[in-house]
């Protein structure tokens, strides 16, 4: 059974801090990984999708890199802001249209 | 969430009642899913569906029964709710195996 793993729980950093949140995953046969932002009280958004193939995916200040034989990925923030402030999921699915399996998330609160 | 509603957002019920709680999605996307959120688990598949009338179990499936009569609507109902179904739940979609997940707002489901 996949079991995703994510550390820290929680991460308290002064804005404009270069962070890493990671994540890790038992079974290294998968077909994608995608990182997820959650705000308090709403659903998730799709922040990056990186296909098995791929070693890594950038959108903006979001760099998230994997590698599969290790079982591990990260999400690196730049430059963090304020409004950087929220839960961070991963999940990974292992066959196309099949079930994604989720961490519990990372609680990342940038300060002021 | 722009193209996936949930409703009720919000419901209290009493233990022993039936509960029904709605997605609908304009999309045309092809996968929908039921999540439920709980401190300490994280996002939990309950059951999804890959087609109209196509649906299959995940996790933690027991109590709870779904229905998908329209690509546009998938249903979730507890035959009989129990305080441990006291949670929050997701509904999500997605047009294939490539592309990334969108999440309704949730709905908070609380079974007294």
């Amino acid at each position: 059974k996949q079991e995703v793993t994510q550390i820290p729980a929680a991460l308290s950093v002064p804005e404009g801090e270069n962070l890493v949140l990671n994540c890790s995953f038992t079974d290294s046969a998968i077909y994608n990984l995608q990182w997820f932002r959650q705000d308090p009280g709403k659903g998730l958004t799709s922040l990056l999708l990186i296909q098995s193939s791929q070693r890594e995916q950038t959108s903006g200040r979001l760099n998230a890199s994997l590698d599969k034989s290790s079982g591990r990925s990260t999400l690196y923030i730049a430059a963090s802001q304020p409004g950087d402030s929220a839960t961070y999921l991963c999940a990974v699915e292992e066959t196309s249209g099949s079930r994604l399996t989720f961490g519990e998330g990372t609680q990342l609160t940038v300060n002021p | 969430d722009a193209g996936i509603t949930q409703s009720p957002r919000h419901k209290v019920t009493e233990t022993g009642t039936p509960v029904t709680l709605r997605c609908h999605q304009t999309e045309n996307h092809r996968y929908m899913y039921w999540y439920r959120q709980d401190p300490g688990h994280g996002l939990r598949l309950i059951h999804y569906s890959y087609g109209v009338k196509d649906t299959d179990k995940g996790e933690v499936s027991d109590g709870y029964s779904v229905s998908r009569s329209k690509t546009e609507d998938f249903l979730l109902t507890l035959e009989s709710a129990t305080s441990s179904q006291t949670s929050v739940y997701f509904c999500a979609s997605r047009d294939s195996g490539a592309n990334v997940l969108t999440f309704g707002a949730g709905s908070r489901l609380t079974v007294l």
